[in-house]
């Protein structure tokens, strides 16, 4: 089945430098990929999703890139911000549902 | 207006008893999941009903007893609680299945 990874437990970055986080998945039959941010003790919330047609799609302050020849993704947040401080995940289709992977705490210093 | 909800928030119980999450969207949507976050967050699919229908069981205990009285609501009965079963449980929903799913705030289980 699909299996969805992310790169680092925990990425520390300074308010205002840009964040790269990453994620790996196994399946190249995989077309859709979700990007969540959750905050502690709220359930996950939607960021950004891209399609495998897609090598990048960009939203406010967000964008995702996908690779398919290394089966990669990643999500880049501009600006980084305070409030982004949360733990994000990646998520890929699961039989009718999805996989999350294992999360990266994303912490933001001032 | 919140989109998914859940209740309660926090649910703290014994091992051996019977307890119910509840949950409900208001979106419109057609799918609903249950999800068990562990606590190194781990986010796993529990089930899935479409249009009140199962249409994913991942090979949870048959404690585990989902029922979806109609697309709006689909909650989570727990038989026998047992200390593994703590965890945070989330609800989701779909427009359909494969689609971009919104979860709930989350229930809290503490079993001792």
């Amino acid at each position: 089945g699909e299996s969805v990874g992310l790169h680092l437990p925990t990425l520390s970055v300074q308010e205002g430098d840009n964040s790269i986080i990453n994620c790996a998945y196994s399946n190249s039959a995989s077309d859709y990929f979700i990007w969540y941010k959750q905050e502690s003790g709220k359930g996950p919330q939607f960021i950004i999703d891209i399609r495998s047609n897609m090598d990048k799609r960009q939203g406010q302050r967000v964008t995702v890139l996908l690779n398919k020849t290394v089966k990669h993704l990643s999500l880049q947040i501009a600006a980084t911000q305070p409030g982004d401080s949360a733990v994000y995940f990646c998520a890929g289709p699961y039989k009718r549902a999805l996989t999350f992977g294992s999360g990266t705490r994303l912490q933001v210093q001032p | 207006d919140t989109a998914v909800s859940q209740t309660p928030k926090y649910l703290v119980t014994q091992m051996g008893n019977d307890k119910s999450i509840k949950c409900e969207q208001n979106l419109g949507h057609d799918t609903m999941y249950w999800y068990k976050q562990d606590s190194k967050k781990f986010l796993k699919i529990m089930f899935s009903y479409n249009n009140k229908e199962l249409i994913i069981n991942e090979t949870v205990p048959n404690r585990f007893s989902p029922k979806s009285p109609d697309k709006a609501h689909l909650n989570l009965h727990i038989n026998s609680l047992e200390l593994g079963d703590s965890a945070v449980y989330f609800c989701a929903s779909s427009r359909q299945s494969l689609e971009t799913q919104y979860f709930g705030p989350g229930t809290r289980l503490l079993v001792l």
